[in-house]
């Protein structure tokens, strides 16, 4: 099993739609979640940060699951700039270091 | 005010070549990391080194080498270079949680 896995997609959507990414990890003693965001032939940035009472950012909700080890990204009003990949991440303690595990992403193209 | 930087950003090279990939970042952290992204886009870490040293390796061939001569600089010095080595390379630093890319580096094995 993959340490952190994510909706296979691809999404294609119409702009102004609202759509969810699901991803869950395995490892139970992971400490920190993330979303990031890649576009094409980039580098990932960091899109938002997820807490465990949930939080928003603008049009993005994150939300978190501990019990379940569940993460989940909401997109309302999807725009034409929000294709690109999201990432999944999870930090957890490798031996001394701390560690960003990457899902495989999520690719998410808005249609006009 | 490039945060991360790498050079080259594309490299192309035949088999059995030996090589090196730049990577500098100015915005003082403590941490810096080498990450593969392979054709299917799957970001895997390879090292990471902290104040200079090697916190992290994974299970990578010992082919490929670290080398951090100060704290803003990492290099991938890659040996004996394989038709699986093509992929993409990121270099990243963080102080704390947020990881900073640079703009990555394709390499083709030819």
């Amino acid at each position: 099993r993959k340490e952190v896995e994510q909706d296979p997609g691809p999404f294609n959507v119409p702009e102004g739609a609202t759509v969810a990414f699901n991803c869950t990890y395995s490892n139970s003693a992971s400490q920190s979640f993330f979303w990031y965001r890649q576009d094409c032939r980039k580098e990932p940035k960091l899109l938002m940060s997820v807490y465990s009472s949930g939080n928003e950012d603008g049009r993005f909700t994150a939300q978190l699951n501990r019990a379940s080890q569940y993460i989940s990204l909401l997109i309302r009003d999807s725009k034409l700039s929000d294709s690109a990949t999201y990432l999944c991440v999870v930090k957890s303690l490798s031996g001394s270091a701390r560690q960003l595990t990457f899902g495989s992403g999520t690719q998410l193209t808005v249609l006009p | 005010d490039t945060a991360v930087s790498q050079t080259p950003k594309y490299l192309v090279t035949q088999m059995g070549n030996d090589k090196s990939i730049k990577c500098e970042q100015n915005l003082g952290h403590d941490t810096m990391y080498w990450y593969k992204q392979d054709s299917k886009k799957f970001l895997k870490i390879m090292f990471s080194y902290n104040n200079k040293e090697l916190i992290i390796n994974e299970t990578v061939p010992n082919r490929f080498s670290p080398k951090s001569p100060d704290k803003a600089h990492l290099n991938l010095h890659i040996n004996s270079l394989e038709l699986g080595d093509s992929a993409v390379y990121f270099c990243a630093s963080s102080q704390a949680s947020e990881q900073y890319f640079g703009p990555g580096t394709r390499l083709t094995v030819t």
